[in-house]
């Protein structure tokens, strides 16, 4: 089952431009992670935040986290058309139960255009 | 480069085939996990395994079953295949359960089974 809803489901830009991702979940975390795959590939870990906290940066991008609103937003800053790629957050849940496995989401898919 | 390697990349099979995936995790992980992803979907977590002992599983039939050998490499077995498992399969090394369930996980580039 998928817990994350990743927002918007396809975004396209110009290279230079922002581009923001909205992810949404239902159940409480210890942490939510944002992963990044190239087509039909494995995915790459971005960057995980933890429940205490509320902004993260790693290099061009800026995670936030609202658990109150239980969503999290991945914002890549100045694109480029390497950045091309879909974006997946998944989400480590408290109660994970038995499964203990990281619940993911249904990606966006980001164009940057040259 | 993640360290974790998976073979084959691709494979075809036929419905009601068996097919075996293998995976290397990246040195000292001791952790795996295996996740199927459809076209256009999500990962979904099949399964976990840590010290040669399934450790978690997904919402998947027995007909998945899987190994984990003392060097920490791993075998995904799918038998009597159906149309549906046609998908990519990743594999993720991270180590021990802890931070396999909550931290960061390294993927394989994956294995693309197509079912005919």
């Amino acid at each position: 089952s998928q817990q994350g809803e990743e927002d918007p489901q396809a975004l396209s830009i110009q290279e230079g431009e922002n581009a923001t991702m909205n992810c949404s979940y239902k159940t409480s975390i210890n942490n939510l992670q944002w992963y990044r795959q190239n087509s039909g590939r494995g995915l790459v870990h971005l960057i995980l935040i933890r429940s205490n906290e509320r902004e993260k940066h790693s290099g061009r991008l800026r995670v936030t986290l609202d658990t109150s609103k239980k969503s999290s937003s991945l914002l890549i800053t100045a694109s480029r058309a390497a950045d091309t790629a879909s974006y997946f957050c998944a989400t480590g849940p408290i109660n994970a139960g038995n499964n203990r496995k990281l619940i993911w989401g249904l990606g966006t898919s980001l164009a940057v255009n040259p | 480069e993640t360290g974790v390697t998976q073979s084959p990349t691709h494979l075809i099979k036929t419905r009601g085939q068996q097919v075996t995936l293998r995976c290397s995790s990246q040195s000292g992980h001791n952790t795996v996990s295996w996740y199927q992803q459809a076209l256009g979907q999500g990962p979904q977590f099949i399964f976990q395994y840590y010290r040669e002992e399934e450790n978690g599983r997904g919402n998947f039939p027995p007909r998945f079953s899987g190994l984990q050998f003392p060097n920490y490499s791993s075998e995904l077995n799918v038998n009597a295949l159906e149309l549906d498992d046609s998908a990519l399969y990743l594999c993720a090394s991270s180590f021990g359960t802890l931070a396999a369930n909550t931290g960061e996980l390294f993927f394989g580039e994956g294995s693309r089974l197509t079912v005919l």
